[in-house]
This record gives C-alpha cells, structure tokens and sequence, in this order.
C-alpha cells in the first residue's frame, strides 16, 4: 500500500462513454500525476499538477480531460476514446521540493478496454 | 526521444543467482532512480542516486551511476523468487523539474 489509491481498477468502455478515473493520495503530497502505461511501451507522462495547477501537458489527445479539485484529488475524464487508448492508467504522486529528488508513489493503476 | 533504455529487455535467472540490470541515457540528470513493478500494478520506488554519487546500497540492491557514459546499473544480489518483477529506471532531468522520464524496463523472472 502506497497511500495512492485509484479507482475504478478495471474500466470497460465503448467508444462513445464518458467515464472518469479517480486519483487520491493521502501523503500530503502537493504534485500529482497521470501516466499512460501500454504495452511494450515506455511509461508515458501525461500530465503534471502542482498544487492544483497544472504544469505539463504532454501533447494529450483532447479527448482526454485531467481536473485537480485539491491536492489530495486529481481525476482522468474520458470521452470518445479509441480502442488504441486501451492501457494501463497509473496515478502518482510527490512531495515537489522544485525538481530535486522527488521520488514519486504510484497508484495500483485502473486498466482500461476500449471496445 | 527516449531518455532511459534498459538493457536488456528480459533477463531469466536461478534463485540465488545475481541479477544486474543496465539503464542508459541521453541528457545531463539530477538524479536517477530505479522503480520495480509487479505484473499489472503500480511501480514502487526502490533506490535513489544522485548525480554526483557513484554507488549506492540498499539490503540487497546496489546501485551503480557513471555520468562520464550516462549509465547506470542495479544489481539484485541472491535474488529470490519473489523478485520477478518489472524494474525501470527513471531519470529526473536538470531541465524539466517534476519530470521523471522512464525507460522501457527490464522484466526479471527468478526461476525457483
């Protein structure tokens, strides 16, 4: 048990839902993040927010739209995806001390199947 | 492109045998630091090196960084079974604060 949880863990989906991943750490962390992870791919970095804000968007899809009410709570909502969207979704966070050795913990992930 | 490569892609050992896996990368770094993933879950932070460290110990893990090659390796030393495992190296980059960039990994699978 990291202290990242993530919800649902498993998400079947059509191509026309709307769904939402659920993030929350409960580190007291102030940096959260979302990660894609496919296979035979390099875990990939999503996004990046900072005490809420967001500080990186790496080139995602619109059809993939990150929120960060709080620090302890960031979601994933999806829409329209594309069955090449289909991965394994991590959570993560950190204690952001500017760049310096922040060690992030991961959530257990939510796997997604878009149909 | 790419920042972290491990090497190599899959590694299979005996129980008790060591097991050393090898990170490579491409730009200047603050620190590297090396995550272990079980099939499906989420990583789990192992050991973390710093860019002017040259080794590091942690119980039966052993961490090695040569920025003059911009490598590193991490050697599991009597390894058991329940090692198997994922692990991937992460490289904290000197511009791009809060940005781990992962490499592909190395899955590690100890035979009994």
């Amino acid at each position: 048990e990291t202290g990242v949880t993530q919800t649902p863990r498993h998400l079947v989906m059509g191509m026309t839902n709307k769904k939402s991943l659920k993030c929350e750490q409960h580190l007291g962390h102030n940096a959260m993040y979302w990660y894609k992870q496919s296979a035979k791919k390099p875990l990939e970095l999503m996004f990046v927010y900072n005490f809420k804000e967001q500080t990186e968007n790496n080139s995602v899809p619109s059809r993939f739209s990150p929120e960060c009410p709080n620090s302890s709570h960031l979601f994933l909502h999806l829409h329209t995806l594309q069955p090449e969207d289909s991965a394994l979704y991590l959570c993560a966070s950190s204690q952001a001390r500017g760049g310096a050795e922040e060690t992030q913990y991961f959530g257990p992930g939510t796997r997604l199947l878009v149909l | 492109s790419q920042q972290g490569e491990e090497d190599p892609q899959a590694l299979s050992i005996q129980e008790g045998e060591n097991a050393t896996m090898n990170c490579s990368y491409k730009t200047s770094i603050n620190n590297l630091q090396w995550y272990r993933q079980n099939s499906g879950r989420g990583l789990v932070h192992l050991i973390l090196i710093r860019s002017n460290e040259r080794e590091k110990h942690s119980g039966r893990l052993r961490v090695t960084l040569d920025t003059s090659k911009k490598s590193s390796s991490l050697l599991i030393t009597a390894s058991r079974a329940a090692d198997t495992a994922s692990y991937f190296c992460a490289t904290d980059m000197l511009q791009g604060a809060q940005k781990l960039v992962f490499g592909q990994g190395t899955r590690l699978t100890i035979n009994p």
